[in-house]
């Protein structure tokens, strides 16, 4: 049982617009920056965007990220086959004294 | 270019020990933090232990506190975890993960495998 709450499972078509949502609490959504990470299959995952919608160099501008309370969510604009992969949200919780993830969501095209 | 290449994973039976390395370049290794973060067959990812720069803090995930010691070299480029007292709870693939200025894990190692089992 994952601190970070995604849906496993999510899906779209080429060109629509998905979203994936991360549920915390106020020890670390509430009060911390959320990062999501992309792990494409048989690979290590990559940073996808920090501080709730930064993104990384190189990461295209169809993902975005937002925080509202103690929920965050994940955007693609324009969902693309080559995004179908693992997405995972993370952040510090301040009770635990480390860093918790989402238990994933897996993306794929319809 | 960074990179981070791990190393030590293989099979070990319950009760035993394995040391993992992490050889970083491509960056001043000695001014970030850094993690260990694993990933159990077919599961998601679980944050295991990190480190101050300097060693000067270390936090764990509550399932390895007391058996595994996160450290590092900064002369040679080097993160370590010793895993001491292994379950076969603990087979995952661990990777080796840089937090950069405010930006956590963002760059990670290709992994490697510790897998427990008698």
């Amino acid at each position: 049982q994952s601190v970070l709450t995604q849906p496993p499972s999510a899906s779209g078509t080429p060109g629509q617009r998905v979203t994936i949502s991360c549920s915390g609490s106020s020890s670390n959504i509430g009060s911390n920056t959320v990062n999501w990470y992309q792990q494409l299959p048989g690979t290590a995952p990559k940073l996808l965007i920090y501080r709730y919608n930064q993104r990384p160099s190189g990461v295209p501008d169809r993902f975005s990220g937002s925080k509202s309370g103690t929920s965050a969510s994940l955007t693609i604009s324009g969902f693309q086959s080559e995004d179908e992969a693992d997405y995972y949200c993370a952040a510090w919780d301040d009770s635990l004294n480390g860093w918790v993830f989402g238990g994933g969501t897996k993306l794929t095209v319809l | 270019e960074v990179q981070l290449v791990e190393s030590g994973g293989g099979l070990v039976q319950p009760g035993g020990s394995l040391r993992l390395s992490c050889a970083a370049s491509g960056f001043s290794f000695s001014s970030y933090w850094m993690n260990w973060v694993r990933q159990a067959p077919g599961k998601g990812l679980e944050w295991v232990a990190n480190i101050k720069e300097d060693e000067s803090e270390k936090y764990y995930v509550a399932s390895v506190k007391g058996r595994f010691t996160i450290s590092r070299d900064n002369a040679k480029n080097s993160l370590y975890l010793q895993m001491n007292s292994l379950r076969a709870e603990d087979t995952a693939v661990y990777y080796c993960a840089r937090s950069g200025y405010g930006i956590p894990f963002d760059y990670w190692g290709q992994g490697t495998l510790v897998t427990v089992s008698s």
